[in-house]
């Protein structure tokens, strides 16, 4: 039984450079989540689907960043053009529903290195 | 505005003996709290949760405590074991699951 896949698992790029991590959400799972990880803020969320519609991307840091779902298999998450304080480990969640006691099942993560 | 604080970077505790990791929120309007516990290298895994309704949630060897006049939960390891050892996150919830997470808490079992 697969669990959330993100890809690749390690990024290194240089600054001024496009970036994009994928996900793939767990089989039958609605609802979708972009999460970032750093030593300054912890996790935070940065953007959340349902039914492949974006619902909420209030936690979008800036125009440099961009999320789709073009299916529900599938999602990308896309940072242009990329800078060193975006540096961190970026999760994809993925729940079977919207509901607040349905439980979001993370991915391994995407360690992204901006030089 | 950190809405959901974990006071402590880090506990070390000897096996066996029971571990309390305790969180704080700010927003009154959080309704669902969960427990996820993270190994290096993957990603947090959910571990616990209370409804605001409840006060204590019990699965096992984990039990989480709600005190909402305090604005304080804290998640109890009894026993603790090795292989415990890993950084546990609070988390808060007001609606269709957009979770805040505290900084979380590096917790070490010595054998």
């Amino acid at each position: 039984d697969a669990g959330v896949i993100q890809s690749p698992r390690h990024e290194v790029t240089e600054m001024g450079q496009e970036v994009t991590l994928r996900c793939k959400p767990i089989s039958g799972h609605n609802s979708l989540f972009w999460y970032r990880q750093t030593m300054m803020r912890g996790l935070e969320l940065l953007i959340y689907f349902n039914n492949n519609v974006p619902i909420d991307d209030s936690g979008m840091p800036e125009d440099r960043f961009s999320a789709k779902m073009p299916n529900a298999s599938f999602s990308t998450l896309k940072i242009q053009p990329s800078e060193p304080r975006d540096s961190a480990v970026y999760f994809c969640a993925s729940s079977l529903g919207t509901g607040t006691t349905d439980t979001q099942y993370f991915g391994p993560g995407t360690r992204l290195t901006v030089l | 505005d950190q809405q959901v604080k974990q006071n402590s970077p880090s506990l070390s505790v000897q096996e066996g003996r029971i571990s309390i990791l305790n969180c704080d929120y700010t927003n009154s309007m959080f309704d669902y709290f969960l427990w996820y516990k993270k190994y290096p290298a993957e990603g947090p895994t959910f571990l616990i949760s209370i409804s605001s309704i409840k006060d204590k949630n019990e699965d096992g060897r984990f039990t989480v405590f709600l005190n909402k006049s305090a604005k304080h939960l804290s998640l109890h390891i009894v026993p603790s074991q090795p292989g415990d050892s890993a950084v546990y996150f609070c988390a808060a919830s007001t609606s269709y699951g957009k979770l805040t997470f505290g900084q979380g808490t590096i917790l070490t079992v010595h054998p």
